[in-house]
């Protein structure tokens, strides 16, 4: 059974960095094929992709969004980490992880995690 | 940049069948995913690759796909077929997401 959780602050300051992590179970990201990415979703708005990593360490990024995402992944411990920087309150959101098995697609996704940019 | 383009808003009667439309230039050479999300939930997949389904997602939802339009059909719409539902596309190795559609069952 594939399970990931998101975690992180619930509140950030504008100007600063957002710390993100997903903490999965039911995979291995060393697996070919396997990815896994981020998607937010701001109140009463749509879903809005950020960065994916595969299980080779290619990374891929929102382009309008890329100068300030960084995507990793820590294999030994289950984990994916996504930085963002210069937070800004137009980046309030709900911030998922999800699983992208060998095909594309997102099938299972974490509960989602309520990030606040305010001062 | 790739976009995908849903309207708004489908209303559907109980029982009858539901279609939600992604428009894009060319669609139909792209692979399609749809995902149903419920106020205060993860989205959650019910149609892969144009028309496959994943297990767990009824026989009612089915998807097709060709030329500029992807389309989801919900046959025999229930109540709790109500929610929102995403297109979602890998357009030159990035993920592009529809504007989604709110369904309501009437």
């Amino acid at each position: 059974q594939i399970t990931l959780k998101e975690s992180g602050p619930t509140l950030v300051k504008p100007t600063q960095t957002l710390t993100l992590t997903c903490t999965f179970s039911g995979f291995s990201l060393s697996t070919s094929g396997v990815g896994v990415g981020w998607i937010r979703q701001p109140p009463g708005k749509a879903l809005e992709w950020l960065a994916l990593i595969y299980w080779n360490d290619d990374k891929r990024y929102s382009p309008s969004l890329k100068s300030r995402l960084t995507i990793t992944k820590d294999t030994s411990k289950n984990q994916v980490v996504l930085t963002m920087t210069n937070m800004d309150p137009v980046d309030t959101a709900t911030y998922y992880c999800a699983h992208r098995p060998p095909v594309d697609v997102f099938d299972i996704w974490g509960q989602g995690t309520m990030v606040t940019v305010s001062s | 940049s790739y976009e995908q383009t849903q309207p708004h808003s489908v209303s559907v009667a109980l029982g009858q069948t539901a279609r939600i439309t992604c428009g894009g230039n060319n669609i139909g050479s792209k692979k399609v995913n749809w995902y149903k999300q419920k106020p205060g939930q993860a989205p959650v997949l019910v149609i892969y690759r144009d028309s496959s389904r994943p297990s767990g997602i009824p026989e009612r939802f089915s998807g097709s796909n060709s030329g500029n339009t992807a389309t989801l059909i919900i046959s025999r719409a229930q109540a709790g077929d109500e929610a929102d539902y995403y297109c979602q596309v890998w357009d030159s190795s990035t993920v592009v997401f529809g504007g989604g559609t709110k369904l309501t069952v009437l």
